[in-house]
């Protein structure tokens, strides 16, 4: 796929496994999170969001955990599936009025079945 | 709804040629983005509109880009004369500011080639 990059981060995994993919932002006054899901020729697909008054976020298999203090972002999905696989991208933007998203360098996942 | 539309899905060109891309943002957006991804340097912004109005066009590589936004359900990307560089992946992207989320839905990009 179009995202794939040379250095890009890789996680492989077992199907039925949980999955924890990582995050580190820079941007200390981002108040702002989105995880987007990549798959091969696709545009970015979201995922889930956090906001900064929160520390954890869930919905269906996928929760975000956030820690404002080493300004980490994490994925978790729950029942790794095949067709999980995908390129992953966090991104960060602020909540006070609107701004533009910062987008990671992703992570590749890799579901084996 | 048919989500945001980009035209031509693939695009193979020589350098010099102008390329033109194109995106129909889902209607009802007042925001569209438009972003480049390669594999070095990821997936950039290169300028956003509001209401139709261009806000930020510091991604912007150069002059030979230049972006339109003519009317609230359409927009191009225009790279004249394009160079074997610019050849990546263009992104367009849209949302609105009215549903308290920043979520941007994208499109299925345009894989862009210069020869």
């Amino acid at each position: 796929g179009e995202s794939v990059g040379l250095h890009l981060p890789t996680l492989s995994v077992q199907e039925g496994d949980n999955s924890i993919i990582n995050c580190a932002y820079s941007n200390s006054a981002s108040d702002y999170f989105i995880w987007y899901k990549q798959e091969s020729g696709k545009g970015p697909q979201f995922i889930i969001d956090i906001r900064s008054n929160m520390d954890k976020r869930q919905g269906q298999r996928v929760t975000v955990l956030l820690n404002k203090t080493v300004k980490h972002l994490s994925l978790q999905i729950a029942a790794t599936q095949p067709g999980d696989s995908a390129v992953y991208f966090c991104a960060e933007g602020m909540n006070s009025g609107y701004s533009t998203l910062t987008f990671g360098k992703g992570t590749m996942l890799l579901v084996s079945p | 709804d048919a989500g945001v539309i980009q035209s031509p899905r693939h695009e193979v060109t020589e350098m010099g040629q102008e390329v033109t891309l194109r995106c129909k943002p889902i209607s009802g957006h007042d925001y569209l983005f438009w972003y480049r991804q390669t594999m070095m340097r990821g997936l950039e912004l290169l300028i956003y509109f509001n209401n139709n109005v261009p806000i930020d066009d510091s991604g912007m590589p150069e002059d030979r880009f230049s972006a339109k936004m003519p009317n609230a359900s359409f927009s191009t990307l225009k790279i004249q004369p394009s160079e074997p560089r610019d050849s990546a992946v263009y992104f367009c992207a849209s949302t609105t500011s009215g549903r308290g989320s920043y979520e941007q839905y994208f499109g299925p990009g345009t894989r862009l080639t210069v020869t």
